[in-house]
């Protein structure tokens, strides 16, 4: 069974501040890395799909690295607002034909 | 506007009582999927769509059944619902299988289910 880590479960920030979590998952075998953002009441939406070793994505105030040989990405908030305020999932893909393995997701609270 | 929709958003229904969950896609996208979110757990795959015709079971595919006659639809059937089935669904589509590659996945806005 794929075990994708995300940490921290969940995290409450003041606006302004800038923060970051963890996606753990598998290093073999890796084909990508998919971030999503999931507001209360809406679908999950892309924010990346990383795919090498060393990539950086980045939108607007959000940004990924990527680290398939140690097996983690990290998702950068810089200057966090009242609007980021949602569940960070990752989900991670291995080569072959299977499906997505998504984390549990980390909860952001943004407090104004 | 690309979107998969889906119906009913919000069911509350009883033990046994035959349901369907619609889902349907306007990107003409091959890939289609229905996950369920629970409490404490990351998205699950119940099933999974290649194309029209071609279904196959995800992670947790006991108590669920789809079909896939139209490329555009995935309908979600509960033939005989079980409180355990009580959860938020999503579906989900993509050019690609799962988002492979640099492709996504694009969800529904969920359909939250309650069994008594």
């Amino acid at each position: 069974i794929l075990n994708v880590e995300q940490s921290p479960q969940s995290l409450h920030v003041q606006e302004g501040d800038s923060t970051n979590f963890t996606c753990s998952f598998p290093s073999s075998n890796f084909y990508a890395l998919h971030w999503y953002r999931w507001e209360t009441a809406k679908s999950p939406e892309a924010l990346f799909v990383m795919t090498l070793n060393g990539d950086e994505k980045k939108k607007g105030r959000i940004s990924a690295t990527l680290n398939t040989k140690e097996g983690y990405s990290y998702l950068y908030i810089k200057g966090s607002q009242p609007e980021d305020s949602a569940t960070y999932l990752c989900a991670f893909l291995r080569s072959g034909n299977t499906p997505l393995v998504f984390g549990k997701g980390t909860r952001l609270s943004v407090i104004a | 506007e690309a979107q998969v929709t889906q119906n009913p958003r919000y069911l509350i229904t009883v033990t046994g009582k035959k349901l369907t969950v619609t889902c349907s896609q306007n990107m003409n996208h091959e890939y289609m999927s229905w996950y369920r979110q629970d409490p404490g757990l990351g998205l699950r795959q119940i099933y999974y769509s290649m194309n029209v015709e071609a279904t196959d079971k995800g992670d947790v595919p006991e108590g669920y059944k789809v079909s896939r006659k139209e490329k555009r639809n995935f309908p979600l059937i509960l033939e005989s619902p079980s409180p355990n089935q009580t959860s938020l669904y999503f579906c989900a589509s993509s050019l690609t299988p799962w988002g492979q590659g640099t492709d996504t996945q694009y969800f529904g806005p969920g359909t939250r289910l309650t069994v008594l």
